[in-house]
């Protein structure tokens, strides 16, 4: 395992639901990540956290809230989502290197999400 | 605008016969580059990168890369192809100097390795 774990594994919610996915790491690193895979597209990368600054991307919509209490925790917080927010949620932790070297990033095994 | 181009999105392979799978990318300066794997129902695990020097990146499970600057490729190689090879492989990249580490990730490759 690649020390990052996701829960839950699965998730069917409805559109009126509130529900919240959780992402932990385990390797010390600084930095998480939250990111959307959907069939057939690029990796969407939605948020970034480290203990310094966080960088959201402006296309995510409001119904996504994230929130990182720690350096070792992650949460994605659902609501009023729609059908095509169906996907795989995936998380993602690495070390931030003010040098910019290129440190590798550690993912989860995702959460799938369906959206009825 | 960064990309990156997987031109494939399958690729098929006899078990036994060396395989490559594509990426080309479009991003400013000289990026980082990687390569992930992702099995069905897992995340992606990491499998090389090139940062700078030889343009012949080795990296997990005898896979490799080569990096050709005036191409802007990097494409992922294995001399021998095994069937627990088959997986959906991603090329990324990172800008020198990108907001953390934020990463451009292709569509992915499909590979199957037939028996």
């Amino acid at each position: 395992e690649t020390g990052v774990t996701q829960t839950p594994r699965h998730l069917v919610m409805g559109m009126t639901n509130k529900k919240s996915l959780k992402c932990e790491q385990h390797l010390g690193h600084n930095a998480m990540y939250w990111y959307k895979q959907s069939a057939k597209k690029p990796l969407e990368l939605m948020f970034v956290y480290s203990l310094e600054e966080r960088v959201e991307n402006n296309s995510v919509p409001s119904r996504f809230s994230p929130e990182c209490p720690n350096s070792s925790h992650l949460f994605l917080h659902l609501h009023t989502l729609q059908p095509e927010d169906s996907a795989l949620y995936l998380c993602a932790s690495s070390h931030y290197l003010s040098s910019g070297r290129a440190a590798e990033q550690f993912f989860g095994p995702g959460t799938r999400l369906t959206v009825l | 605008a960064q990309s990156v181009a997987q031109p494939e999105d399958q690729v098929n392979v006899a078990e036994g016969n060396p395989l490559t799978v594509k990426c080309t990318y479009s991003v400013s300066g000289n990026p980082y580059l990687f390569w992930y794997v992702q099995y069905p129902n897992r995340g992606l695990q990491f499998l090389l990168k090139y940062i700078t020097g030889d343009n012949l990146v080795k990296g997990s499970y005898g896979f490799e890369a080569e990096f050709n600057k005036s191409q802007t490729s990097f494409h992922l190689k294995k001399p021998s192809a095994l069937v627990s090879d088959s997986a959906l492989y991603f090329c990324a990249v990172r800008p020198r100097g990108s907001t953390l580490g934020r990463l451009y990730f292709g569509r992915g490759t499909q590979l199957t390795v037939w028996p």
